[in-house]
């Protein structure tokens, strides 16, 4: 059964690292998607790919954060510098459909990141 | 902006038996998509059940079902002959048409009793 890959599971860091998160989407899935998920509460909406175009990223921190999907298939999710508030799971997600309701959303294992 | 509520953060049920968790949501919209998803701990999130607003009748899938009031803008989950294996965090969901944006409950941590 086709799934989307994270890399790495676990990270640790040192605030004003770099660090950086990988994402394959399920092959075909147009839309591609990046959550962080703070322990203790559901996940929250970083940034969205339609193809390689960034349809929404109003809650991404863009003064440290950034993603990209260059040839419309896997994408990157890099913080520099990292800071402590940071520490958190990023997941990634895709779906087949972008402006379709029923398009259901896979996710991928997560990268639980720690910021000491 | 739509906002999601689950006002359980742990629920427990022995095994076999029936629990049901709680969501309430907040919207102006007359049309959305609602979903429960499932985290089992240190795996992926997988999607349980979805409710299509403008469905009136309630969705089921298997051993799942939910209970959807729209006029209260209420969407409980409940799990019948529950399994160990239903131990997870659950995660109440909504979802817009006119975008992709999901947004999430705090999560319901449910724990089954052998």
């Amino acid at each position: 059964e086709a799934e989307v890959a994270q890399s790495p599971r676990y990270k640790i860091t040192e605030k004003s690292q770099a660090v950086a998160f990988w994402c394959d989407p399920i092959s075909g899935h147009a839309t591609l998607y990046w959550y962080r998920q703070i322990l203790g509460q559901g996940p929250e909406l970083l940034v969205q790919f339609q193809d390689e175009s960034v349809v929404d990223d109003s809650q991404l921190p863009k003064d440290r954060f950034s993603a990209e999907r260059l040839k419309g298939v896997d994408s990157t999710l890099k913080i520099q510098p990292a800071e402590l508030g940071d520490s958190a799971m990023y997941l990634c997600a895709s779906s087949l459909l972008r402006d379709r309701g029923r398009g259901e959303q896979f996710f991928g294992p997560g990268t639980r990141l720690t910021v000491l | 902006a739509q906002t999601v509520t689950q006002s359980q953060p742990e629920m427990s049920v022995q095994e076999a038996e029936t629990v049901t968790l709680s969501c309430t949501y907040d919207t102006s919209e007359s049309d959305y998509y609602l979903f429960w998803y499932k985290q089992p701990p240190s795996r992926q999130m997988i999607l349980v059940i979805r409710q299509e607003a403008y469905k009136q009748q309630n969705a089921t899938e298997n051993r799942f079902s939910v209970n959807f009031q729209k006029a209260a803008k209420s969407f409980s989950l409940k799990i019948s002959d529950s399994q160990l294996g239903d131990a997870a965090m659950y995660f109440c969901a909504y979802r817009s048409l006119n975008n992709n944006d999901m947004r999430f409950g705090a999560g319901t941590r449910l724990t089954v009793k052998p």
